[in-house]
């Protein structure tokens, strides 16, 4: 079955510490994985996305992702984080050409100063 | 990047009256675009795919002639709610597929926060 799973639905850290949310996916097909970010009232941003190639991928916003096929994951990373990072981000998992996206739950990040 | 847009942002309605939203993709064709819904603190639920110029794939257990759904061009679709119920308030989100080579990503409207009283 596709899935994903997002471990922690809540985390708190200080601003300026360094950041990882966790997303593990169950995928039967060559994943195309993405992190989204959402906040209060809004729609989902996209942060990034990896199709192939370089495991290590960028985002905007000063993110970056890594995908890991043999842990089946794609954690979420930031070195500093600022106090606008306080949202909910979300993990997705697709295929090219199909229609699906499948979500995970969210996880919010709190962000104190 | 890809821009999509979403009309009305907000809309409080009667109980019984319908409701159009309007998803645009301003800067990218899309042949296909999702609606969601979701609920406070939670994921989101895919409601239904709509195919430009063809019928909508909706999930189950979503009512079909409630949420009817048009994808009438490259750019544009609506979900219109009929006969709106206090249930049916929710925060619904779209999405447009852009599958120009070598995407293919979705990207999200800001949403659209109904309230039917």
């Amino acid at each position: 079955a596709q899935s994903v799973t997002q471990p922690d639905i809540h985390i708190t850290v200080s601003e300026g510490a360094s950041l990882e949310l966790r997303c593990n996916y169950s995928y039967g097909a060559t994943p195309y994985l993405f992190w989204y970010v959402q906040s209060p009232g809004q729609g989902l941003q996209l942060l990034l996305k990896y199709f192939s190639g370089d495991t290590l991928v960028q985002g905007i916003k000063g993110f970056e992702a890594e995908f890991k096929r043999s842990q089946s994951s794609f954690n979420l990373r930031k070195p500093s984080v600022h106090w606008s990072d306080a949202a909910e981000y979300f993990c997705a998992v697709g295929s090219f050409g199909g229609n699906q996206f499948y979500f995970g739950t969210g996880t919010s990040l709190t962000v104190i100063p | 990047g890809a821009v999509v847009s979403q009309h009305p942002s907000w809309v409080i309605c009667k109980s019984g009256t319908s409701v159009k939203i309007e998803c645009r993709s301003l800067d990218f064709q899309a042949t296909t675009m999702f609606w969601y819904r979701q609920f406070p603190k939670q994921s989101l639920m895919l409601m239904a795919t709509s195919n430009e110029g063809s019928k909508a794939t909706y999930e189950q257990g979503v009512e079909k002639d409630k949420f009817l759904i048009n994808h009438a061009s490259l750019t544009l679709s609506t979900l219109t709610v009929t006969s709106a119920h206090p249930e049916d308030s929710s925060f619904y989100i779209c999405s447009a597929r852009d599958t120009k080579p070598p995407t293919d990503t979705q990207y999200f409207g800001p949403g659209t926060r109904l309230t039917v009283l």
